[in-house]
């Protein structure tokens, strides 16, 4: 079955970056595209990007062109969300999910809280 | 950039109906999907494709058929239903996903 499998929380400065991780098993990797969704505490889901594994190509949303960075390793079928410049509101949970039009399978969270 | 709205909250008696709505400009012309988001854990998809529900998902949850506003129907509601839900479209002009702002399902 499906399975993806995110890195775990990180606390980060103000400034700083960081880089959340999505191991993905039990299909073809390089079949489906990887979309990244955070959740602010107390707050709805937002959009941030794709990445089309077997290509490596992207498309962010535009509240974070120029600070995210999605890429891929194909021989260890695994995603990875950079974000750069981070700031107080920027602390969240960064979900991986797979899906070309939704999001059938969800990665378990990752916590990134941004503190000073 | 495109925008969906939804009640931020709906309640209902147990047994009873819900319907959780999602409007948008010709939202029609989309294909809707749904999720469930229960406290500390990740979104499930319970209805995909405006009306198709994924295996697992209880017949109780369905969704409305190019709908304006697309709604997700709750039918006999259980305290297990309580929940957030979000609604959540492909923007096809950008090859942007965007959610609805989500929707607290209170079971009294």
């Amino acid at each position: 079955q499906v399975h993806l499998v995110q890195s775990g929380a990180e606390v980060k400065k103000p400034g700083a970056s960081v880089k959340v991780s999505c191991q993905a098993s039990g299909y073809i990797f390089t079949g489906y595209y990887l979309h990244w969704v955070r959740q602010a505490p107390g707050q709805g889901l937002e959009w941030m990007g794709w990445i089309n594994p077997k290509s490596g190509g992207t498309n962010y949303a535009q509240k974070f062109q120029g600070r995210v960075s999605m890429t891929r390793d194909t021989s260890i079928t695994t995603a990875y969300l950079e974000l750069s410049g981070l700031r107080s509101d920027d602390t969240a949970v960064y979900y991986c999910t797979r899906g070309a039009s939704e999001g059938r399978y969800w990665g378990q969270g990752t916590l990134v809280t941004v503190s000073s | 950039s495109y925008v969906l709205t939804q009640p931020p909250s709906v309640s209902v008696a147990p047994g009873q109906t819900a319907r959780i709505t999602c409007e948008g400009d010709n939202i029609g012309t989309k294909s809707v999907h749904w999720y469930q988001q229960k406290p500390g854990q990740a979104p499930v998809l319970v209805v995909s494709d405006d009306s198709d529900r994924p295996s697992g998902i209880p017949e109780r949850f369905s969704g409305s058929y190019s709908g304006n506003p697309a709604t997700l129907t709750i039918s006999r509601v259980e305290a297990g239903d309580e929940a957030d839900y979000y609604c959540q479209v492909w923007e096809s002009y950008s090859d942007f996903w965007v959610f609805g702002g989500g929707t607290k399902l209170t079971v009294l």
